[in-house]
């Protein structure tokens, strides 16, 4: 079964500086992605950044990048420059690959990000 | 043009009711998802279709039954609602085949059980 670990308390951050939420997960499938997701106040989940388990380079997507340590199985989000408008929990996932269509997302239980003007 | 949407946002209900949560998705994905996100703000999946198939079902009581009358709906009702069906019920969609994904969410719809 697939397992996905946050266990940050809240964070705090400083405008425009860079911080790392961090997420280990456990599963015995070889192949496997990793997703990170942000849920302001407002309540949407919106799609950050994936990594897929074969892919030999970290992933970013503008200020995200997501720190792959596929041995150690962690896949950290790093945020850098943070804005106001970054504050929000952030969740961790991990999806299967399979030739089908199975793909459920097993989420950790989140972290929540305040950036501090 | 809303990806994903879902009616309504809010529904508040008493305790043994009957009621329905829409979602439609325009994005042309093959497959859609309901989560459940509870009180912690632990999300679960509960079911995916793929095409108008169940894949997932993941042990659900079954007061919970999902429809997909075409690849681009797939709605969720539930029988006699109890207190613990309280929580935030999102629909989801992505790409269907090889996978993982990244699912893109619907808004969220707030179901609040007296």
């Amino acid at each position: 079964a697939q397992k996905i670990t946050q266990t940050q308390p809240g964070m705090f951050v400083q405008e425009k500086e860079a911080v790392t939420l961090d997420c280990t997960y456990d599963t015995s499938d070889p192949s496997y992605g990793l997703f990170w997701y942000k849920q302001p106040s407002s309540g949407e989940m919106i799609f950050l950044i994936y990594q897929g388990s074969y892919d030999q380079q970290n992933a970013t997507e503008g200020r995200y990048s997501l720190n792959f340590q596929k041995a150690r199985k962690s896949a950290n989000l790093v945020i850098s420059a943070s804005q106001l408008g970054d504050s929000a929990m952030y969740f961790c996932a991990m999806g299967e690959i399979h030739t089908g269509a199975n793909s459920k997302l097993t989420f950790g239980k989140g972290i929540t990000l305040s950036v501090r003007p | 043009d809303t990806a994903v949407s879902q009616t309504p946002k809010y529904l508040v209900t008493q305790m043994g009711n009957d009621k329905s949560i829409k979602c439609e998705q325009n994005l042309g994905h093959d497959t859609m998802y309901w989560y459940k996100q509870d009180s912690k703000k632990f999300l679960k999946i509960m079911f995916s279709y793929n095409n108008k198939e169940l894949i997932i079902n993941e042990t659900v009581p079954n007061r919970f039954s999902p429809k997909s009358p075409d690849k681009a709906h797939l709605n969720l009702h539930i029988n006699s609602l109890e207190l613990g069906d309280s929580a935030v019920y999102f629909c989801a969609s992505s790409q269907g085949v090889g996978g993982p994904y990244e699912q893109y969410f619907g808004p969220g719809t707030r179901l609040t059980v007296t």
